[in-house]
C-alpha cells in the first residue's frame, strides 16, 4: 500500500460525458502528479500541483482540468469524453524535497 | 530537464544479473538519478536513487561513473517477477522536480 488513494478504481461512461477522478496523497506530501496511460503506452505526464498551486503542465488536453484543494487532495476533471480517453489514470504524491514518489493504484476509465 | 536514453527492451533468464544502462549526457550538477519499476496495470514503484558512485539497497544497485553522464541499474539474480518496465529519471531533489517518465526499458525474464 503506497498510501496514495485513488477513487474510483473503475469508471465506465459514455462519450460526451464528464467525470471526476479523485486522489488523496500520502499524509504530509505536498506534491501531486497526474498521469494518463493508454493500453501498452507510456506514462503521459498531465499536470503537477504543489501545495495547492499548479507547478507544471504536460500534454493535458483543454477538455481536462485539475486542482489541488487546501487539504491537499486533488481532482482531475475530464469532460466531453471521447473513446480515446479510455486509459488508466494515475496519481502520485511526493514530499517537499522529493526523494521518492508514491503512486496510487490508478483509475481505469472506459469510455463507450 | 535532462534527456535520458535507455534500451527499449531487454531479455534475460532467471537467476542472471541484469544491467540496464541509462544515458543522460546533459545531467546538471544538482540532478539525481532515480529508477522506477512498473508492472502492467500498476503505478510505478521507486527502486533506487543516487547522485554519484554506487548505491545499493535490498532490491538493486545503482552504478554512476565519475562523469555522471550515464548510470546502470543492476538487478542481481532476476526472477520471473522482475519482468516489468524500468524507467530512469534525472532531476533535482526539490519541489521543482518534474516527474516525467520516458519510454523505459521493457525487461522480460524467461524461465
Amino acid at each position: 500500500d503506497s498510501g496514495v488513494t485513488q477513487t474510483p478504481k473503475h469508471l465506465i461512461t459514455a462519450t460526451g460525458q464528464r467525470v471526476t477522478l479523485r486522489c488523496s496523497p500520502r499524509s504530509g506530501d505536498l506534491s501531486v502528479y497526474w498521469y494518463q496511460q493508454s493500453l501498452d503506452q507510456g506514462l503521459q505526464f498531465l499536470i503537477q500541483y504543489y501545495n495547492g498551486e499548479e507547478r507544471a503542465k504536460g500534454n493535458i488536453l483543454e477538455r481536462f482540468s485539475a486542482q489541488q484543494f487546501p487539504d491537499l487532495h486533488s481532482e482531475l476533471n475530464l469532460s466531453s469524453l471521447e473513446l480515446g480517453d479510455s486509459a488508466l489514470y494515475f496519481c502520485a504524491s511526493s514530499g517537499q524535497v522529493n526523494t521518492e514518489a508514491f503512486f496510487g493504484q490508478g483509475t481505469r476509465l472506459t469510455v463507450v | 530537464l535532462a534527456k535520458t536514453t535507455q534500451p527499449i527492451s531487454m531479455d534475460s533468464y532467471e537467476g542472471q544479473e541484469v544491467n540496464i544502462t541509462c544515458s543522460h549526457n546533459n545531467i546538471a550538477t544538482n540532478d539525481y538519478i532515480t529508477w522506477y519499476q512498473q508492472f502492467p496495470s500498476q503505478g510505478p514503484r521507486f527502486i533506487i536513487q543516487g547522485y554519484k558512485t554506487k548505491v545499493t539497497n535490498e532490491v538493486a544497485s545503482l552504478f554512476i561513473p565519475a562523469d555522471r553522464k550515464s548510470s546502470t541499474l543492476s538487478l542481481p539474480r532476476v526472477s520471473l517477477s522482475d519482468t516489468a518496465v524500468y524507467y530512469c529519471l534525472v532531476g533535482p531533489m526539490d519541489s521543482s522536480y518534474k516527474l516525467i517518465f520516458g519510454s523505459g526499458t521493457r525487461l522480460l525474464v524467461r524461465p
